[in-house]
C-alpha cells in the first residue's frame, strides 16, 4: 500500500543553521500537506501543496512539492530555537478518500 | 471557535480495565479521525467517520478497539479489555470537507493514556 517516507528521523542542529526534511511516497499524491508537532503537543497543520513543482514559503520556513508529486522537502533556515518539534508530511491515501498518511517523522533539536 | 475537544487528557489504568475517550469535533466538521501514536509506530489512523458513519476501520488494530458517533457532535473510543501495548497518545481529529479535496484535518491535545 501507499507509503510516505521521511528523512532523516532527527536532526541536531546549533541554532542559526539551516534544515531540511524530505518526504517521499511510492505513488503519486494528489496534495500533500505538512504538520508540526511541538514536544508534548498535538499535530498543527502547517501548510498544503497541490500543484506539481509548487513552492510555498512561510517566512524561514519554505515547502516544495516534486514536479512528480512523490516528494517534497521543509526548508527551515537559520533555525531557531522556536523551531524544535517533529514535522511530518502528511499525504491522502489513493484516491477520493479522508485517509490522511502521516509521514514517519522528522525530529528536530536546536541547541542554542 | 472552541478546537476539538477530547476527554481525559491523562488516563492510568490497570490491564484489563475498560477505556473510554471522549471528544467533541469542531462544530461544522464532517469528517471525524481517530489517530494513535507511539514511538514506535508513529501516528496511525485507526478509524474516521464521514457524516457519522464509519468509513474506514482497517487501522482498529483488533476486536478490543471499538468507535462510535453517535452524532455530529460527539465520538468515542473505548478499548476492552485495555493492555499495557495500548499505552500510547490517542488523537481526535476533524475536518471540514475531503482531505482529497485538499481540506486539513485539527487535531485535539491527545489524551494520554498509560495501561498498567
Amino acid at each position: 500500500g501507499q507509503q510516505v517516507m521521511q528523512i532523516p528521523q532527527y536532526q541536531h542542529v546549533q541554532e542559526g543553521e539551516d534544515f531540511t526534511t524530505y518526504c517521499n511516497s511510492s505513488t503519486t499524491l494528489s496534495n500533500i500537506q505538512w504538520y508540526k508537532q511541538r514536544p508534548g503537543g498535538h499535530p498543527v497543520f502547517l501548510i498544503q501543496l497541490v500543484k506539481s513543482g509548487e513552492v510555498k514559503k512561510q517566512k524561514r520556513l519554505t515547502f516544495q512539492f516534486g514536479e512528480a508529486k512523490k516528494n517534497s522537502s521543509l526548508h527551515i533556515t537559520a533555525t531557531q530555537t522556536t523551531d524544535v518539534g517533529t514535522y511530518f508530511c502528511a499525504a491522502p491515501r489513493g484516491g477520493a478518500t479522508n485517509k490522511l498518511i502521516f509521514g514517519t517523522g522528522t525530529l528536530l533539536a536546536v541547541q542554542p | 471557535d472552541a478546537g476539538v475537544i477530547q476527554s481525559p487528557r491523562h488516563e492510568v489504568t490497570e490491564m484489563g480495565q475498560e477505556v473510554t475517550l471522549r471528544c467533541k469535533p469542531i462544530s461544522g466538521h464532517n469528517s471525524l479521525f481517530w489517530y494513535r501514536q507511539t514511538m514506535m509506530r508513529g501516528l496511525e489512523l485507526l478509524i474516521y467517520f464521514n457524516n457519522n458513519v464509519p468509513i474506514d476501520d482497517s487501522g482498529m488494530p483488533e476486536d478490543r478497539f471499538s468507535a462510535k458517533m453517535p452524532n455530529a457532535s460527539f465520538s468515542t473510543l473505548k478499548i476492552q479489555p485495555s493492555e499495557p501495548r495500548d499505552s500510547a497518545v490517542y488523537f481526535c481529529a476533524s475536518s471540514s470537507q475531503g482531505i482529497s479535496s485538499g481540506n486539513t484535518i485539527y487535531f485535539g491535545e491527545g489524551s494520554w493514556l498509560t495501561v498498567v
